[in-house]
């Protein structure tokens, strides 16, 4: 079946660092692909998608590429803030269309 | 202002004593679900509702049940909570999710221990 792999954490920067959170999948033809991000105590919410192969999403900063010759979609962001602590977790939308499929998360600590 | 909300946000519980999660929505949205969130298994959904009166299974549905009477509400009912149900749910909904996707909006979660 349909599954997401991201890298463990936690990840621990240093404010104004390079992030680099790697996701793959696997799935039966290409999928739409997200990154959601779960502020402390918060629920999730939608930080950017890709709906085909090759696109780019983006969203405050944070990028990621639908790339369908390795099946990955990493997450990126060339200058951490602070407040960008938090759990980040990849997902893609199964092939009926009635779930989204998370991976495990990724606990992002940026410190000052 | 467009929201999913939850109720309640935490409960402590017993073994055995029937409980209901109330999940509303304002958004005039046909899609609704459930997911649990557990340390290392990420986000799993329990059912999931395409419209009213129409609910099926997610990928751990045992020991949930769920009703579809209104649009705006799912609530999610455990009628005899064990304590491998403590866990973090969420409630999420959209417009549909099928075909091109529609942002699923997701409640605050509740946070729930069975002892």
């Amino acid at each position: 079946g349909d599954s997401v792999t991201q890298m463990e954490g936690p990840v621990t920067l240093s404010e104004e660092a390079f992030l680099t959170i790697n996701c793959t999948y696997t799935a039966t033809g290409y999928p739409s692909l997200f990154w959601y991000v779960q502020y402390p105590g918060e629920g999730l919410q939608l930080l950017l998608k890709a709906t085909k192969a090759d696109d780019k999403g983006s969203n405050k900063g944070f990028e990621a590429t639908y790339r369908k010759e390795t099946t990955s979609f990493h997450l990126e962001k060339g200058s951490v803030q602070v407040s960008d602590s938090a759990v980040y977790f990849c997902a893609l939308i199964n092939q009926a269309g009635t779930a989204l499929i998370f991976g495990k998360g990724t606990t992002l600590s940026v410190s000052s | 202002e467009a929201q999913v909300t939850q109720n309640p946000r935490y409960l402590i519980t017993v073994t055995g004593k029937k409980l209901t999660v109330t999940c509303s929505q304002n958004m005039n949205h046909e899609y609704m679900s459930w997911y649990r969130q557990d340390p290392g298994l990420g986000l799993r959904q329990i059912y999931y509702s395409m419209n009213v009166e129409v609910t099926d299974k997610g990928d751990v549905p045992e020991g949930y049940k769920v009703s579809r009477k209104e649009k705006r509400n799912f609530p999610l009912i455990l009628e005899s909570p064990s304590p491998n149900q403590t866990s973090l749910y969420f409630c999420a909904s959209s417009f549909s999710p099928s075909g091109t996707f529609y942002e699923q909006y997701f409640g605050p979660g509740t946070r729930l221990t069975v002892t």
